[in-house]
């Protein structure tokens, strides 16, 4: 069974444009949850979707990011338009359930914004 | 070797030798803490898991405990090896399950032979 997978890898793009980063949730895991590491410091909560809901947006930045999760199966996270300090690795997770289950987490996209 | 979380963000270890990583947690109200390995290019894995009803939760070669009178939480691996080294993360939550982890700055596992 595939686990939780993130595109790209790694993005480098410039200040002021857009990126687009995707997670594919293992099949069957109605939540989804968004992070992010910036500058070496603890990875932060951005966001929690329930199938195609957000349950919890809370840690979202600002404006700037928009999350998305069409259908319930894939998310996405734009970033428009990016600012330096935006730059970090992002991770996705999902679970199969809330209430004590285990969150299986991506490899991450790094962004790197010049 | 030991960590005392923040202020020692590297522990080096001999192979072999046991290793604790000490993580200090933030909220009073978190009921459920798990630790997670990360090793270059991947993303968090999960190594254990531990309830606020429990003080201590073994698993292979890994223990868990949790003071919660001083909201401290340590993870024990017996009889370290290479493929421990990593970047070790705490994290809580207060959901009681996984809705928002907070996770602690992690500590980097260094073992040498």
């Amino acid at each position: 069974e595939a686990g939780v997978t993130q595109f790209p890898s790694h993005s480098v793009i410039e200040k002021g444009q857009t990126v687009t980063l995707r997670c594919d949730p293992i099949s069957g895991h109605d939540n989804l949850y968004w992070y992010r590491r910036v500058m070496g410091k603890e990875i932060k909560f951005l966001l929690h979707f329930v199938k195609e809901s957000k349950q919890d947006e809370s840690g979202m930045p600002n404006n700037r990011f928009l999350a998305e999760r069409t259908g319930g199966t894939y998310s996405t996270l734009k970033v428009q338009p990016a600012e330096l300090e935006d730059s970090g690795v992002y991770f996705c997770a999902s679970s199969q359930a809330t209430g004590g289950t285990e969150a299986f987490f991506g490899q991450g996209t790094r962004l790197t914004v010049v | 070797g030991e960590s005392v979380g923040l202020h020692l963000p590297t522990l080096s270890v001999q192979e072999g030798d046991n290793s604790i990583i000490n993580c200090a947690y933030s909220n009073s109200a978190s009921d459920y803490f798990i630790w997670y390995k990360q090793e270059s290019g991947k993303g968090p894995q999960f190594i254990i898991d531990i309830r606020s009803n429990m003080d201590k939760r073994q698993g292979q070669r890994v223990t868990v405990l949790l003071n919660k009178t001083v909201k401290h939480l340590s993870l024990q691996i017996a009889a370290t090896q290479p493929g421990d080294s990593a970047v070790y993360f705490c994290a809580e939550t207060s959901s009681g399950g996984y809705n928002k982890l907070i996770f602690g700055a992690g500590t980097r596992l260094a073992v040498h032979p």
